[in-house]
């Protein structure tokens, strides 16, 4: 498809699993980014890439979570040992400019609930 | 302080009402500005950039004031379909990546 995809839309896990969310972005993309939104919360950042690696990954929350992107496309979200406070939306988005020129374009994201 | 912050509402305004969001942010140095819109449950897209000139699209105005940190959203004759949460978007210069706000819910009643 021409946009943003995500994959799982959603996923369940019992607390102390690990999770990969993935995200293949639009085609010539070269910033692809990572937020994540809580139920009536607003977006926040976590990691951002510029081609295959990652000027600001200031926005992790713990070193439970990394993330990679290989070939300058397709992007993993890993997280290990899921927490209950892990559970939000997982936004991927990708810009055709990298920094503060660029239109975001985003994926449905996926929901992560961790019982 | 967050550094952009918007009134979270909810705006209840009828058919056809205009309507205006604040939005402040706290870096000086912040050189991009943007509204994006999410509707329930969707992913946000980009409505409009804000120019340090203003800038005007349809029905909706998008206005920047540096030199008192906020950003303004007008909507006017307010339609249904405008229902949805408005997120502050602003960045530096370079490689940073986009700050949102929390964003502003509307609802447009018939």
């Amino acid at each position: 498809g021409a946009g943003v995809s995500q994959s799982p839309s959603n996923k369940v896990t019992e607390k102390g699993k690990d999770v990969e969310l993935r995200c293949d972005p639009i085609s010539g993309h070269t910033a692809l980014y990572w937020y994540r939104q809580s139920l009536g919360q607003g977006l926040e950042f976590l990691i951002y890439f510029q081609g295959n690696s990652a000027p600001d990954k200031s926005g992790l929350p713990s070193d439970r979570f990394s993330a990679e992107r290989t070939g300058g496309s397709v992007s993993t979200l890993t997280i290990q040992r899921t927490q209950q406070e892990d559970s939000a939306v997982y936004l991927c988005a990708s810009s055709l400019l990298a920094g503060a020129g660029g239109e975001l374009f985003f994926g449905e994201g996926s929901r992560l609930t961790v019982l | 302080r967050k550094e952009v912050e918007q009134d979270p509402g909810p705006f209840n305004v009828p058919e056809g009402a205009t309507v205006a969001f604040n939005c402040t942010y706290s870096n000086s140095a912040s050189q991009s500005f943007f509204w994006y819109r999410q509707d329930c449950r969707k992913e946000p897209k980009l409505l409009m950039s804000v120019y340090s000139s203003g800038n005007e699209d349809g029905r909706f105005t998008a206005q920047l004031n540096r030199a008192s940190q906020y950003i303004s959203l007008l909507i006017r004759d307010s339609k249904l379909s405008d229902s949805a949460t408005y997120l502050c978007v602003v960045t530096n210069s370079g490689n940073t990546p986009l700050v949102f706000g929390k964003g502003t819910r509307l609802s447009v009643i018939a």
